[in-house]
């Protein structure tokens, strides 16, 4: 059974704090994807990687970073989080062809 | 560019009716695409997938969709609702050749019993 984790279910962090968000997946895929999931804006592309140490920016990457330094890891970083990033924070796995595998999302507050 | 409309942000349907959610797509080359159902606090999970294959897929739980090129949608739909089909679901295309992914803003459906 494939699967991708998450450091964590729920985070509170306070505003201006350097936060960072981590995700395994146990699948050997290639890409690797961060989403941050609004109400009513559905799923939105932060960043995504297609190989190690290789990274592309998605539809909103200010205010982001991520970094891939193995091909299971992929960590999505907030350098200095503000009350706008308070969000749903998905991340996925997958092949050049077919479906993306998420995790089960990190809700991050941010005060 | 890609883009997918899904019309309905709220589905109300009775428990044992026809379940439909609406996809509408915009795609500059073939498409595939995915509907993914999200279920409270959890990842999004597939239902189903178009690849250039049978334009009648059938997913899991009952699901199933149809890509029809000439209207550019891809809806969803089930015979009879059950109660645990209440969640949110997910249209989704990729580009041929292309590994970003868009997603449609989400359809809540709830099922009435």
């Amino acid at each position: 059974d494939v699967k991708v984790t998450q450091s964590s279910r729920y985070l509170v962090k306070r505003t201006g704090e350097k936060v960072f968000l981590e995700c395994v997946q146990d699948m050997d895929h290639e890409n690797m994807f961060w989403y941050r999931q609004d109400p009513g804006l559905g799923l939105r592309l932060i960043y995504f990687s297609y190989d190690v140490k290789m990274k592309e920016k998605g539809d909103i990457p200010e205010g982001y970073s991520v970094s891939r330094e193995k091909k299971e890891r992929f960590s999505l970083i907030l350098e200095s989080a503000s009350t706008n990033q308070t969000s749903m924070y998905l991340c996925a796995g997958g092949d050049r062809v077919n479906e993306q595998f998420f995790g089960p999302g990190t809700r991050l507050t941010v005060l | 560019a890609q883009s997918v409309t899904q019309l309905g942000s709220h589905v109300s349907v009775s428990e044992g009716a026809l379940v439909l959610l609406r996809c509408n797509y915009s795609s500059s080359v073939p498409p595939y695409l995915f509907w993914y159902v999200q279920y409270p606090n959890q990842g999004l999970q597939l239902l189903l997938k178009y690849t250039s294959a049978a334009t009648l897929v059938k997913g899991i739980n009952g699901f199933e969709a149809e890509f029809k090129k000439s209207e550019t949608s891809f809806h969803l739909t089930k015979p009879s609702a059950h109660m645990s089909d209440a969640a949110e679901y997910f249209c989704a295309v990729r580009s041929g050749g292309y590994q970003k992914v868009t997603f449609g803003t989400g359809t809540k459906l709830q099922v009435i019993p």
